[in-house]
């Protein structure tokens, strides 16, 4: 069964970056059928996707977020990361990665890590 | 950008039907996917290409598609579907790949 699996500081200060990676297990993030993405939802609020990449390190960002985003992904590890410059308390969330099954950064999300929050605060 | 535009809230009583639904300028080209979260949860996967269910999903959920406005159908609405359902979809011009409706917060009377 596939299992993702976020980790990351749970607390970063304005002005900085989050960092945050995403562990899959029980599968390859090197198969061809798949893109990873990000996912983010700020409290009481709404899902938002981030961005999505594929092994071959090909990425779509949402394009609200681009200017701040990096995405990439490590098959040797079977990770995949985020970077989100210049964070402020606008991008406290929790933030899920997930598995995209589509083609070209499109897709349905079936699979869904349990998400972390991220506080931004000083 | 690119919205989808879901109904905030959605009430019925245990047993009766629950429709919500999602309009999107470009679903007519695009497929549109359904998810569930409970509170404290990640989303589940309900409905995929506007109407199939994948398994394990009850057959109570369903899924339809008409122009601009997908529907999720809810069937015999049960107490433990009381939960915040967002349709995802993408723009036609492959500008915007993943775009999430606003979320509808069905209560269960």
């Amino acid at each position: 069964q596939l299992q993702l699996q976020e980790s990351g500081p749970g607390l970063v200060k304005p002005s900085e970056t989050l960092s945050l990676t995403c562990t899959v297990s029980g599968g390859s993030i090197s198969s061809s059928s798949y893109y990873w993405g990000w996912i983010r939802q700020p409290p009481g609020k709404g899902l938002e996707w981030i961005g999505s990449i594929y092994y071959s390190g090909s990425t779509y960002y949402n394009p609200s977020l681009k200017s701040r985003v990096t995405i990439s992904v490590d098959t040797s590890k079977n990770q995949f990361s985020l970077k989100l410059t210049s964070v402020t308390a606008a991008d406290t969330a929790v933030y899920y990665c997930a598995r995209l099954d589509g083609g070209y950064g499109s897709g349905t999300l079936p699979r869904w890590g349990q998400g972390t929050l991220v506080t931004v605060s000083s | 950008s690119y919205e989808l535009t879901q109904p905030p809230s959605v009430s019925v009583s245990p047993g009766q039907t629950a429709r919500i639904t999602c309009s999107g300028n470009a679903l007519p080209k695009q497929y549109a996917y359904w998810y569930q979260q409970k509170p404290g949860q990640a989303p589940v996967l309900l409905m995929y290409k506007d109407s199939e269910r994948p398994s394990g999903i009850p057959e109570r959920f369903s899924g339809s598609s008409s122009g601009t406005t997908v529907t999720l159908t809810i069937s015999g609405v049960q107490a433990e579907d009381e939960a915040d359902y967002y349709c995802q979809s993408a723009d036609s011009s492959g500008t915007y790949k993943v775009v999430f409706g606003g979320g509808t917060k069905l209560t269960v009377l």
